[in-house]
């Protein structure tokens, strides 16, 4: 049950696009189709933002999209905001109904 | 709408015990698994149990193995996780999460509680 992957942090403008990455393995993120992204704001709980991989749930902006390779998954936001600086999460399953998060990146907008 | 309350967090010596509640609201209760996770001060975040909607099975991390316990009442709506033999790591944030409709993701979050593990 190793953390997931992840950049401890990444940055970008006003309206730049930026890429989270999130890499496991084969028993985790390769192995299924179950990746989720989480928002945590400041003293929040967090917020689902992706679901299997790509699912937008609803009310989450069309800027935040995300994909997988291999053993890699991905997190885009595109067109960013001052409200999207935050910390994000991946979390994937791994099997017999546990799950295992990243370590988490600070997303800076400058 | 989906409410998750945690409560019962606090200030406890190694080697105490503490149990934290969920109060659930705003959707079928027993339809759905539960999970917890914690976030320690500081850190990310950490999945570390769940218990099944229907078998009531449940599942932890390797850490928590043997020490916490996860149990719910659908007659109350209420989720617990009973923690013994605590440790300085222990210290976080703790979680409660409801699964997603098709239990692949973590749709719903309560605001945590604090357990804190000090002497």
């Amino acid at each position: 049950q190793s953390a997931l992957t992840q950049p401890r942090s990444v940055s970008g403008s006003p309206g730049q696009s930026v890429t989270i990455s999130c890499t496991g393995t084969s028993s985790d993120v390769g192995g299924y189709n179950y990746v989720s992204w989480y928002q945590q704001h400041p003293g929040k709980a967090p917020k689902v933002m992706i679901s299997d991989v790509t699912k937008r749930p609803s009310g989450v902006p069309d800027r935040f999209s995300a994909s997988k390779s291999g053993n890699t998954a991905s997190l885009t936001i595109s067109g960013l905001q001052a409200e999207d600086e935050a910390d994000y999460y991946c979390c994937s399953y791994a099997g017999n109904y546990i799950w295992v998060f990243g370590g988490g990146t600070k997303l800076t907008v400058l | 709408q989906v409410q998750l309350v945690e409560s019962g967090g606090g200030v406890v010596q190694p080697g105490g015990s503490l149990r934290l509640s969920c109060a659930a609201s705003g959707f079928t209760f027993n339809n759905y698994g539960i999970q917890w996770v914690r976030q320690a001060p500081g850190k990310g975040l950490e999945w570390v149990a769940f218990i099944h909607f229907d078998t009531n099975h449940q599942y932890y991390t390797d850490s928590v193995k043997g020490r916490f316990t996860m149990s719910r009442d659908d007659s109350k709506n209420t989720l617990f996780l009973q923690m013994n033999s605590l440790r300085g790591d222990d210290t976080a944030v703790y979680y409660c999460a409801k699964d997603g409709p098709e239990g692949d993701d973590f749709d719903y979050w309560g605001q945590g509680t604090l357990v804190t593990v000090s002497s």
